[in-house]
């Protein structure tokens, strides 16, 4: 049992190039969230799933594109990196939902974008 | 928006000193979490409260709804507990599950 897998661990893009920064879970979690952390801020969400094959926006969607084909996967994609989104990320996975769950994490991906 | 507002941003203290960390939120909530990050590594649930108090350990936190306040107290701190506390609340009232909005988190060290 991993629990919550992100991949690539770090990255250096280059401003106007793409990526995408899978999640996994194994823990037949409904509902899936990335955040991203910056140096001074508390982490914001960035879009979340309660289920696969759907996707809602979060504080700070701009820039960012989101896909649960499958239950377990949650893929965020950048279509054009810009310095602005140099970051650690990270993606949590819940049971259900709500106040009753407690969210698992993933180790992070650091993104820089130079 | 809910704010959430923690105290205090760093904390450095000698082993064996009982810490306490602090948390306020401005809007009402359904349940608040402590979390735990060690440097350059992932983010850990410590608790998930929504009434009174819980034990884990060295660790005790607290709410109180009505002040819409909470702490996180360790007990005998040791060098290990050096990490960032981070304060969490939980919005979610029956619509849906929109994420969880965090405090700036309170950089602790334990000095041996």
């Amino acid at each position: 049992n991993a629990g919550v897998t992100q991949t690539p661990k770090f990255r250096v893009l280059k401003t106007g190039q793409s990526m995408t920064l899978l999640c996994a879970q194994d823990m037949n979690h409904e509902y899936m969230y990335w955040y991203r952390q910056d140096p001074g801020m508390g982490l914001r969400l960035i879009h979340y799933s309660v289920g696969e094959g759907t996707t809602a926006k979060g504080e700070v969607p701009d820039g960012y594109n989101v896909s649960r084909l499958k239950k377990q996967n949650f893929l965020l994609g950048l279509e054009s990196a810009a310095p602005s989104q140099t970051s650690v990320y990270f993606c949590a996975s819940v049971l259900t939902g709500g106040a009753k769950n407690i969210q698992y994490f993933g180790a992070g991906t650091r993104l820089s974008v130079l | 928006k809910n704010e959430v507002e923690q105290s205090p941003q760093n904390l450095t203290a000698q082993e064996g000193e009982f810490i306490t960390i602090n948390c306020s939120y401005s809007v009402g909530i359904s349940a608040l979490h402590w979390l735990q990050q060690h440097p350059g590594g992932g983010i850990v649930s410590l608790f998930m409260l929504s009434s009174g108090k819980k034990k884990h350990g060295r660790l005790i936190a607290t709410i109180n709804i009505q002040e819409k306040h909470s702490s996180l107290h360790i007990t005998a701190s040791h060098p290990r507990d050096s990490a960032v506390y981070i304060c969490a609340v939980d919005m979610y009232s029956g619509g849906g599950a929109d994420g969880l909005t965090f405090g700036k988190g309170t950089h602790l060290i334990i000095q041996p």
